[in-house]
């Protein structure tokens, strides 16, 4: 079956350090993956799209890999500040009907502690 | 430039009353969606118009749920009758090409069914 799967389970860090969340997926063949933000009560906010053929993306302190090998995407941000908590999504393509749609997974919530 | 609109804020209904959802996307913006995000989970693509043609509504529960983009702006989701799991934020959000690349969401209508 398809699945997106990223860590349920908050990721607490200390500010200052870099924060890593995970996504992987099964049984997808996304074009490209797209990170979002979500804060409590608002709609998911776009960060970061990487495509199939790109290895690395980089924006400000944000960082995303993809490995359509392993079937992973990993997103980073660096010198993280209380502002970054929030939940991150990843999001990939999937064709439907001719058209493409995303697929969303759960989400981590990353909590940046003073 | 003015975001993704979305009314009501809130809303409370008993189970089997009706209810509806509006949303006004970023002027321009050809593509526009409905998701549904139950909490802890990502949100779930419903329907998916381009204009006011729909080209996804997979996922849609046609016995319950109705949408219509009518002029190819503006848009309405209709629950009737509701059920207790359609407890959930309804999210709207647009693009501007149609391969849903960078959706722009709107804050969402949180609904609770009793």
């Amino acid at each position: 079956s398809q699945k997106i799967e990223q860590n349920s389970e908050a990721l607490n860090i200390q500010e200052g350090k870099t924060a890593t969340l995970t996504c992987n997926y099964t049984n997808y063949s996304p074009a490209y993956l797209q990170w979002y933000r979500q804060d409590p009560g608002r709609g998911p906010v776009f960060l970061l799209l990487i495509r199939e053929n790109e290895k690395e993306k980089r924006k400000e302190r944000l960082k995303v890999t993809f490995d359509t090998t392993l079937k992973q995407s990993l997103f980073h941000i660096t010198a993280s500040q209380p502002a970054d908590s929030a939940t991150y999504l990843c999001a990939l393509d999937a064709l439907s009907g001719g058209y493409n749609k995303l697929i969303f997974g759960a989400g981590t919530r990353l909590a940046v502690h003073p | 430039e003015a975001g993704v609109a979305q009314s009501p804020r809130y809303k409370i209904i008993e189970k089997r009353q009706s209810v509806a959802f509006w949303c006004n996307p970023i002027s321009g913006h050809a593509t526009l969606y409905w998701y549904q995000q139950i909490l802890g989970q990502g949100p779930k693509l419903l329907i998916q118009f381009q204009n006011n043609g729909v080209v996804d509504d997979s996922q849609l529960p046609k016995d319950r749920f109705s949408a219509e983009r009518l002029k190819g702006v503006d848009s309405t989701l209709k629950i009737q009758p509701a059920k207790l799991e359609d407890s959930a934020v309804y999210l709207c959000a647009s693009s501007l090409e149609e391969a849903s690349i960078l959706q722009y969401f709107g804050p969402g209508t949180r609904l609770t069914v009793l």
